[in-house]
């Protein structure tokens, strides 16, 4: 049972516009949510975070909004540029479970030029 | 700064075969220290955590093992390596358990 989910398996964006990623969870025990970007052959890097008790944070081009009534994240790069192609992983964790995130299976973004 | 090391970057084993990979991390102390698998199309699958020397949390039953001999070195074994263990293996630490896990670049793991 994915406790993580994140739908679209992919995702292509002209350059300069918005990327919209989306992750949605099941554990209403979830209180810490975390966004990865992977590039291939290597680890995935630490992106973004957000705690329960706000529903935006916001560095630089990364935004990450909650939604905890609709159990619901998103990341939005704005202006997508070609360097954002990459795997992106959301993550939650709760206090109940020692804080251990659980991931998602990943969306694919592609920044054309 | 700390930096986090992961050895090999490629393994290729024959079934049966024993395994070993490494992890060591730098620049920090008592790290909590992380195995993960992703397998192909699939997300990441934790396999073992350790907040310390000697203690470790298995995530799932399987075929491998983990063992944290020193403060900042995690590593991941098996006796006997089964087809289903292939796959990306990844290591990783954080100051905390709340906190955002640091990656290593991972070894790519095919059993023949």
């Amino acid at each position: 049972d994915q406790q993580v989910k994140q739908n679209s398996p992919s995702l292509s964006v002209q350059e300069g516009r918005i990327s919209i990623l989306n992750c949605d969870y099941t554990n209403s025990m979830f209180d810490y949510f975390l966004w990865y970007k992977k590039y291939p052959a290597e680890g995935p890097t630490f992106l973004i975070s957000i705690s329960s008790i706000k529903d935006k944070n916001e560095d630089g081009r990364f935004t990450v909004f909650l939604n905890k009534s609709a159990k619901h994240l998103s990341l939005h790069i704005v202006p997508s540029q070609p360097g954002d192609s990459a795997v992106y992983f959301c993550a939650a964790s709760a206090m109940g479970g020692s804080y251990i995130p659980t991931f998602g299976r990943g969306t694919s973004l592609i920044v054309h030029p | 700064s700390q930096t986090i090391h992961q050895w090999p970057a490629t393994l290729v084993q024959p079934v049966g075969s024993p395994l070993s990979l490494e992890c060591t991390v730098e620049g920090t102390s008592n790290p909590n220290l992380y195995w993960y698998r992703q397998a192909a199309g699939r997300g990441l699958q934790l396999l073992f955590y350790s907040v310390g020397i000697g203690q470790i949390s298995s995530e799932v039953p399987q075929n491998l093992s983990a063992s944290r001999p020193q403060d900042r070195q995690f590593i991941l074994s098996s006796k006997k390596l089964l087809l289903s263990d292939s796959g990306f293996y990844l290591c990783a630490w954080s100051s905390g358990l709340n906190q955002p896990q640091h990656f290593g670049d991972g070894t790519r793991l095919s059993i023949l």
